[in-house]
């Protein structure tokens, strides 16, 4: 069973630019929620996929944006970047209702500088 | 806004005590309830989730849940330095805009320092 997994690690960009992070979920799960999560802050919810749509989102701008694809693959994608998106990016991977928890990904550590 | 308060620490207990994490939320309608721990640097690790009134035990961890208080909370017995670490509560309700789907609400972690 392969779990959560993440990439890039790590990323610098400049303000203005854009950005794609990627997440490949759980074996078997079928939904993808991302969180930012800045430093010394709790996780925030950006937004969760369930069959290749958008399906629940939080108290982000539109520039903040996702995919979710046939395989449960999905994508962040974060336009106009901003100082304050610097952050640890969190992928997690759940079945449906996520009542057994939530598998978390490693994470993207964004700069923006 | 439903929310999830933790007390904040920093909590600092010596190696073989018992650790006492508490949480409580704002949700009465939620279902479930996650305790995570998050290594400096690292992802959050499911550790404990708790569904009915009570306790549940795993290990040395014991997470108790009290749902008409609306509290929840995390023990770790016999404390080593390896638990060092921030622990996430993280509770399960249904997302504010029309979502289908449960989604985490967090609180802002509570630090724990073991020393030997």
């Amino acid at each position: 069973e392969t779990g959560v997994t993440q990439s890039p690690t790590h990323l610098i960009k400049t303000r203005g630019q854009q950005v794609t992070l990627r997440c490949s979920s759980q074996s078997g799960h079928n939904t993808v929620s991302w969180y930012q999560q800045a430093l010394g802050q709790g996780p925030q919810f950006i937004f969760q996929y369930y069959r290749e749509e958008e399906n629940g989102r939080g108290n982000f701008p539109p520039r903040f944006s996702g995919l979710q694809f046939p395989n449960y693959s999905s994508e962040l994608n974060v336009n106009a970047l901003e100082l304050d998106d610097s952050a640890l990016y969190l992928c997690a991977s759940s079945l449906s209702q996520g009542a057994y928890g939530y598998t978390f990904g490693s994470g993207t550590r964004l700069t923006v500088v | 806004q439903k929310e999830v308060e933790q007390n904040s620490g920093p909590l600092s207990v010596p190696e073989g005590a018992i650790a006492s994490l508490n949480c409580t939320y704002s949700d009465r309608g939620s279902q479930s309830f996650f305790w995570y721990r998050q290594y400096s640097g690292k992802s959050p690790e499911l550790i404990m989730f708790i569904y009915s009134n009570g306790d549940k035990e795993d290990g040395r961890f014991t997470a108790q849940l009290n749902k008409a208080s609306q509290y929840v909370s995390l023990l770790i017995r016999d404390s080593q330095p390896s638990d060092s670490a921030t622990y996430l509560c993280a509770v399960n309700s249904l997302a504010d805009r029309g979502s289908t789907l449960g989604r985490l609400y967090f609180g802002r972690g509570t630090q724990l320092t073991v020393w030997p």
